[in-house]
């Protein structure tokens, strides 16, 4: 079962725009939350997160939003940048127990 | 401090045939984590392995096992391979079991099963 999803599947911004990435989750348990960033040929780097206790969390030009009532969170990238172009994995845990990974969104910045 | 690396980087089996991937954590890494990436599937967890016993397992078959040796380095083992199971097996490392956050994750091994 899909307890975290990603709907999209890519997203492609201008270079300096924002860009919003969505992650809806369907568990009530988890309480930690992550975001992680893939290149081709690499394994995932890990982005930044939010613990359950917070409603933002933010590092430079990477800010995550939790909303714990809709089990929804966002990733935001101000300003975006060519480089930020990968696919991004949103992930959730419970308790320190195994975590659970969105199918991930390809972003796409265009100079 | 050398990351974690994964052997081999590619393979090609045929149905039926069973393979052993490798991954070597992150020194003084004692938990190993094993993944398995698919288009629109994302990363589906495997196991964990912490202190050569296996911690957390995922929704897998049995056909998927893993093991961690005393260096913590840790195999995983895939029997009876089915078409389905072509994917990325990503391996990640982390000081502890379930410091999730502190996971460091190997360039993984592509599986192609023909």
């Amino acid at each position: 079962d899909q307890q975290v999803k990603q709907n999209s599947p890519s997203l492609s911004v201008q270079e300096g725009r924002i860009s919003i990435l969505n992650c809806d989750y369907t568990n009530s348990m988890f309480d930690y939350f992550l975001w992680y960033k893939k290149y081709p040929a690499e394994g995932p780097t890990f982005l930044i997160s939010i613990s359950s206790i917070k409603d933002k969390n933010e590092d430079g030009r990477f800010t995550v939003f939790l909303n714990k009532s809709a089990k929804h969170l966002s990733l935001h990238i101000v300003p975006s940048q060519p480089g930020d172009s990968a696919v991004y994995f949103c992930a959730a845990s419970s308790n320190n127990n195994d975590m659970r990974f969105g199918a991930g969104t390809r972003l796409t910045v265009k100079p | 401090k050398a990351g974690v690396t994964q052997t081999p980087r590619y393979l090609i089996k045929t149905r039926g045939q069973q393979v052993t991937l490798s991954c070597s954590p992150i020194s003084g890494h004692r938990s190993v984590s094993w993944y398995q990436q698919t288009p629109g599937q994302g990363l589906q967890f495997l196991f964990e392995y912490f202190s050569e016993t296996q911690r957390n397992k995922g929704n897998f078959p049995g056909r998927f096992s893993g093991r961690q040796f005393s260096n913590s380095r840790s195999e995983m083992n895939v029997s009876t391979l089915e078409l389905g199971d072509s994917a990325l097996y990503l391996c990640a490392s982390s000081s502890f079991p379930g410091q999730t956050y502190e996971q460091y994750f190997g360039p993984g091994t592509r599986l192609t099963v023909t």
